[in-house]
């Protein structure tokens, strides 16, 4: 267990919806980044948050946006929902706002759009 | 920004025989090289890690060697077990305040 925890572990929605997905990072850690992973491919980085202020972003899309709340768990929200979206988004948080320390990753958000 | 590249995209080897992944980034001020190992269905794991400023780090049957002069480094396996079959990302980190990951290597070890 990583201490990390994200939810739901599995979500099924339609085309044009919109979804959050949550994510309690461990405790004590300050960043939160968010990753998605589609079939078969790497992790993909789409933003990060330190202390509730944007501290880096990756390709993440216009429909999608994410914040970092003062008791430290972040949201990601995906509208307009396409096919392509479909993906095992990953939460990962680190101690503090640099790199140069272990990312602890989540279970993951399984999204299926139909 | 950084561009990190990894191969091969999948690997098989015999129990017992070593595995070696390499990795390529762009940006030479990327300065903290980990390793992550994602199981069939589950989370990516730190398994080693390599800051800049040394070449080798070991553990037990994990080594990971890093060239900063060509901007590469290698994930090394020895005495693989069929436990390590896994799929293995290499990532880079820089001042840029962002991760960057390989695709990763679909590692087998065949019993």
């Amino acid at each position: 267990d990583s201490g990390v925890t994200q939810t739901p572990k599995h979500l099924i929605t339609a085309t044009g919806q919109r979804v959050t997905l949550r994510c309690s990072p461990r405790s004590g850690d300050l960043s939160v980044y968010w990753y998605q992973q589609s079939l078969d491919q790497g992790l993909q980085f789409l933003i990060q948050y330190y202390n509730g202020e944007e501290r880096a972003k990756g390709n993440i899309l216009e429909r999608f946006s994410a914040q970092q709340f003062p008791d430290l768990h972040s949201e990601l929200n995906l509208s307009s929902l396409e096919l392509g979206d479909s993906a095992l988004y990953f939460c990962a948080s680190s101690v503090g706002a640099g790199g140069t320390g272990e990312l602890f990753f989540g279970e993951g958000s399984r999204l299926t759009v139909l | 920004g950084e561009n990190v590249e990894q191969h091969p995209s999948t690997l098989s080897v015999q129990e017992g025989d070593s595995a070696v992944i390499k990795c390529t980034y762009s940006d030479s001020a990327s300065n903290y090289f980990p390793w992550y190992k994602q199981e069939l269905g589950k989370r990516p794991q730190l398994i080693i890690d390599i800051r800049s400023n040394v070449g080798e780090k070991k553990d037990q049957r994990i080594a990971v060697t890093l060239n900063k002069t060509a901007k590469h480094f290698s994930l090394h396996i020895t005495e693989t077990q069929p436990e390590d079959s896994a799929v293995y990302f290499c990532a880079a980190y820089n001042t840029g305040n962002q991760f960057y990951f390989g695709t990763g290597t679909s590692l087998t070890v065949i019993p």
